[in-house]
């Protein structure tokens, strides 16, 4: 079966660095998403990107956070100028809208710890 | 805006079965994922509503009412592995979650 791939599993950073989260999403799909999930707290969406730009953003999608396709493969997530309240579990999804269930498949995230 | 309710846990035993409900109120909707959710793990699709009505998937069935912005995901012959965290998700396009219900199956 298909799988979104996400790396790293686990990263730690300092506080103020810059990080990047890379993902691959489903071979044949169009639509790619970050999702993330503080501990304890729900999932929370971040962005939509949708032929080559994104589609939509949450409130938390700000200046800080940016997306990119950097090849016809990978989807990535780079966050500048990291803070303690970013770390949380990173998870990226992909989907289709001409299939069932729109084929919505989270890969197994990224743990992101702030120090 | 989005706002999705559950409630935050249900404890039942082995063999029993739990309904776990949903209402929702969003500004766009296609319809109504169910996902599992274990501790430190991806969400995993259990279930997807845009009809009225339920949708039966072996031991896990998912109902959907549109008019009333509510959903239940029933749980048959509970197994201890369903301890789990179960999540209802409004789609609209994008995923907005509840917060999760966690459910505890005791032997």
């Amino acid at each position: 079966e298909p799988e979104v791939t996400q790396t790293p599993s686990h990263q730690v950073t300092q506080m103020g660095q810059e990080v990047i989260l890379r993902c691959v999403p489903i071979s044949n799909h169009l639509y790619f998403y970050w999702y993330r999930q503080i501990l304890g707290q729900k999932v929370e969406f971040l962005v939509s990107f949708y032929n080559n730009e994104i589609s939509e953003k949450s409130e938390i999608f700000d200046d800080q956070f940016s997306v990119e396709r950097p090849d016809g493969s990978n989807f990535t997530l780079k966050i500048r100028s990291t803070k303690l309240e970013d770390s949380a579990m990173y998870f990226c999804a992909s989907g289709d809208p001409t299939t069932d269930n729109y084929g919505y498949t989270f890969g197994s995230g990224t743990r992101l710890t702030v120090v | 805006g989005q706002n999705i309710d559950q409630p935050t846990e249900m404890t039942a035993t082995e063999g029993a079965i739990v309904q776990i409900n949903c209402t929702y109120q969003t500004s766009g909707f296609n319809g109504l994922f169910w996902y599992q959710q274990h501790a430190g793990e991806a969400p995993t699709f259990l279930s997807y509503n845009v009809l009225d009505g339920l949708e039966e998937k072996g031991r896990f069935s998912s109902f959907l009412s549109r008019s009333k912005g509510y959903s239940y995901l029933l749980l048959k012959e509970l197994q201890m592995k369903d301890s789990a965290s179960y999540l209802c998700a409004a789609h609209d396009y994008k995923l907005s979650f509840g917060a999760g219900t966690t459910v505890t199956v005791r032997a």
